[in-house]
């Protein structure tokens, strides 16, 4: 069936570093792949997302590369900061339907 | 308030006892998906609706779950016989159809059912 693969699970960095979020999916057919940022007891808000015509966008300091190929997709963030510790999920679309694969997610902590 | 909202933001029940909630999603928005998401874990897909037709469930959805979107504006999702496995936080997301993919969350009802 359909499948997000997501690792690390979880991640820690100094404030300023980069973290790398990486991902990989089953499903072929998948175009469009999103990428959400939840904090404690909220709603997953979308970051940045990346349709499959493309290989990489980019939004100041966050960036993510696809490569339809391998079917594999990762998050890039960079200078890090403490308001960047949340967990993330990526997601890959599902056929036609626009409902969404999600990933088990990484909680990502920013030490200051 | 241009966003999703859902009703209510928490519930807490008895096992074997009816719950139902409720989604508004963003005004125009065409396709109202709802998903689970239980500690840890990603949200996972049940069921979605373009307008008032529900075009998939998942097999998640147990026949003691339902959905309904009467009139191609809010949702309801209703949990019959609740069982403490049902114990989640149930995201409602819509999004507007023609190309656009974005789907906007919800905040939630979490359920605990004791």
């Amino acid at each position: 069936g359909e499948n997000v693969e997501q690792h690390p699970s979880t991640l820690s960095v100094q404030e300023g570093d980069s973290a790398v979020i990486k991902c990989t999916y089953s499903d072929s057919a998948s175009n469009y792949f999103p990428w959400y940022k939840q904090e404690l007891g909220k709603r997953p808000q979308l970051i940045i997302d990346i349709r499959s015509n493309v290989g990489e966008k980019k939004d100041q300091r966050i960036a993510v590369t696809l490569n339809k190929t391998a079917k594999h997709f990762s998050l890039h963030i960079t200078e890090t900061q403490p308001e960047d510790s949340a967990v993330y999920f990526c997601a890959a679309e599902s056929g036609n339907t626009g409902k969404l694969i999600f990933g088990q997610g990484t909680t990502l902590q920013v030490k200051p | 308030d241009t966003g999703v909202s859902q009703d209510p933001r928490h519930k807490i029940t008895k096992r074997g006892q009816n719950v139902t909630f409720r989604c508004d999603p963003i005004s125009e928005h065409n396709r109202l998906y709802w998903y689970r998401q239980t500690l840890g874990q990603g949200p996972e897909f049940l069921t979605y609706f373009q307008n008032e037709a529900q075009l998939e469930k998942s097999r998640l959805l147990s026949d003691r779950f339902s959905a309904e979107r009467p009139k191609g504006s809010f949702s309801t999702l209703e949990i019959q016989r609740t069982e403490q496995g049902d114990s989640a936080m149930y995201l409602c997301a819509s999004t507007l159809l023609a190309g656009e993919e974005t789907q906007y969350f919800g905040p939630g009802t979490r359920l605990l059912v004791l």
